[in-house]
């Protein structure tokens, strides 16, 4: 089972919004409504942000949303605040009911 | 409140086995399941595996197949998660996490474990 594939990096400046993209196949991310994304600050353990595509954790700010089309995944992250820098993570359930995390993706705000 | 207490930190040779512990409070242990994720220096999460904590079925990424083995003890609400084998790529910090549903909402603090030759 590959990784997820995710851009190494994405910027922009406060109160702008950036989208983070999660491709797979139709064996994971098109095949379930089962994608979650994790934010990690360094040396913090991860902290979930979206799952099941579309649903945001309570406690997690309106700001961060989720969507799915085909076999690509997106997180959005509108009004960026310098909080939200930290490295980004897709996971998707896999047909072999086993799971993968996306290649991870660095978030800057500038 | 939930909490996931992980085992400390291990240093190994090549090839010998470690087995970390991931000790589970505040939530009734078998109404959940509990993943293993990893962390290489620098690196990305990698899905390790899972575990039910009810009927202790399991199921592990073809990456680790034949080396892992995670395990649990319903008296003790622990989850235990045993690596084989183990090489300086296996040098990385290892999380519990337990799962509703789909998805990982609790995570343990990590445990790092250094392989040395």
């Amino acid at each position: 089972q590959s990784a997820l594939t995710q851009p190494a990096s994405v910027s922009g400046s406060p109160g702008q919004s950036i989208t983070i993209f999660c491709t797979g196949t139709s064996s994971d991310v098109g095949g379930y409504n089962y994608v979650s994304w994790y934010q990690q600050h360094p040396g913090k353990a991860p902290k979930l942000m979206i799952y099941d595509v579309t649903n945001r954790p309570s406690g997690v700010s309106y700001r961060f949303s989720g969507s799915k089309s085909g076999n690509t995944a997106s997180l959005t992250i509108s009004g960026l605040q310098a909080e939200d820098e930290a490295d980004y993570y897709c996971n998707s359930f896999t047909i072999s009911s086993t799971y993968v995390f996306g290649t991870g993706t660095k978030v800057t705000v500038l | 409140q939930v909490q996931l207490v992980q085992s400390g930190a291990e240093v190994k040779k090549s090839g010998a086995s470690v087995k970390v512990s991931c000790k589970a409070s505040g939530y009734i242990f078998t109404e959940y399941a509990i993943h293993w994720v990893r962390q290489a220096p620098g690196q990305g999460l990698e899905w390790m595996g899972w575990i039910n904590a009810g009927n202790g079925n399991r199921k592990y990424s073809q990456k680790f197949q034949g080396r892992v083995t995670i395990t649990r003890d319903t008296s003790a609400s622990t989850v235990y998660m045993d690596l084989s084998s183990l090489g300086s790529e296996d040098t990385a910090l290892y999380y519990c996490a337990r799962v509703t549903g789909t998805y990982c909402d609790y995570w343990g603090q990590g445990t790092l474990v250094t392989v040395s030759s």
